[in-house]
């Protein structure tokens, strides 16, 4: 079984901070890294899938770096509105993507 | 628009009944998976296809069994349900071509 974890668990931030959270991955058998955010009552959605060590990605406020040497990738977001409130998922990918291993999360509540 | 549907949204079903959650994808995709969502744990991947007529096992396979029989449909049976199955089922699907997983509403399943 492969160890996928995310931290934190949890954050609370205020309108307009920034915040990052970090995946770390096994360094070995990499194929890809997943990103996917999903609010609750709805589906997971793709933010960025990465599979360069030295990957950088940016949608809007939202980027993602890469570093698949020592197995972590960190996604940013920049000036958090409550919109962006939601579980930030990512999964490690060894080559097949019907067969992804999903870290537990990083649940992000933004508040006015 | 209507990408991977699933089908019931929630189910209650008695300890020991048998059902069928349906999946289906109107993209063409050749990859298709189940997983479930259970607190504080990542989804987990149940059981996963590469293409129609052949299926293989995910990480918690027990008490659940799938079929691809066509491209698009994607069924995941439960023989004889028990409480250890109440949990949250997705269903994804995904193009050999691009790496990104298009995941369904969800099913939530309560079984007592």
């Amino acid at each position: 079984i492969l160890n996928v974890e995310q931290s934190p668990q949890s954050l609370h931030v205020q309108e307009g901070d920034s915040t990052n959270f970090t995946c770390s991955f096994p360094s070995s058998n990499f194929y890809a890294l997943h990103w996917y955010r999903w609010e609750t009552a709805k589906s997971p959605e793709a933010l960025f899938v990465m599979t360069l060590n030295g990957d950088e990605k940016k949608k809007g406020r939202i980027s993602a770096t890469l570093n698949t040497k020592e197995g972590y990738s960190y996604l940013y977001i920049k000036g958090s509105q409550p919109e962006d409130s939601a579980t930030y998922l990512c999964a490690f990918d060894t080559g097949t993507a019907s067969k992804l291993t999903f870290g537990t999360g990083t649940r992000l509540q933004v508040t006015l | 628009n209507a990408g991977v549907t699933q089908t019931p949204k929630f189910q209650v079903l008695k300890t020991g009944q048998s059902m069928t959650l349906q999946c289906a994808q109107d993209m063409n995709h050749e990859y298709m998976s189940w997983y479930r969502q259970d607190p504080g744990m990542g989804l987990r991947l149940i059981h996963y296809s590469v293409g129609a007529g052949i299926t293989d096992q995910g990480e918690v396979p027990n008490g659940y069994n799938v079929s691809r029989s066509t491209t698009e449909d994607f069924p995941l049976r439960l023989l004889s349900a028990a409480p250890s199955q109440t949990s949250v089922y997705f269903c994804a699907s995904n193009s050999e071509g691009t790496f990104e997983a298009f995941f369904g509403q969800g099913t939530r399943l309560t079984v007592v």
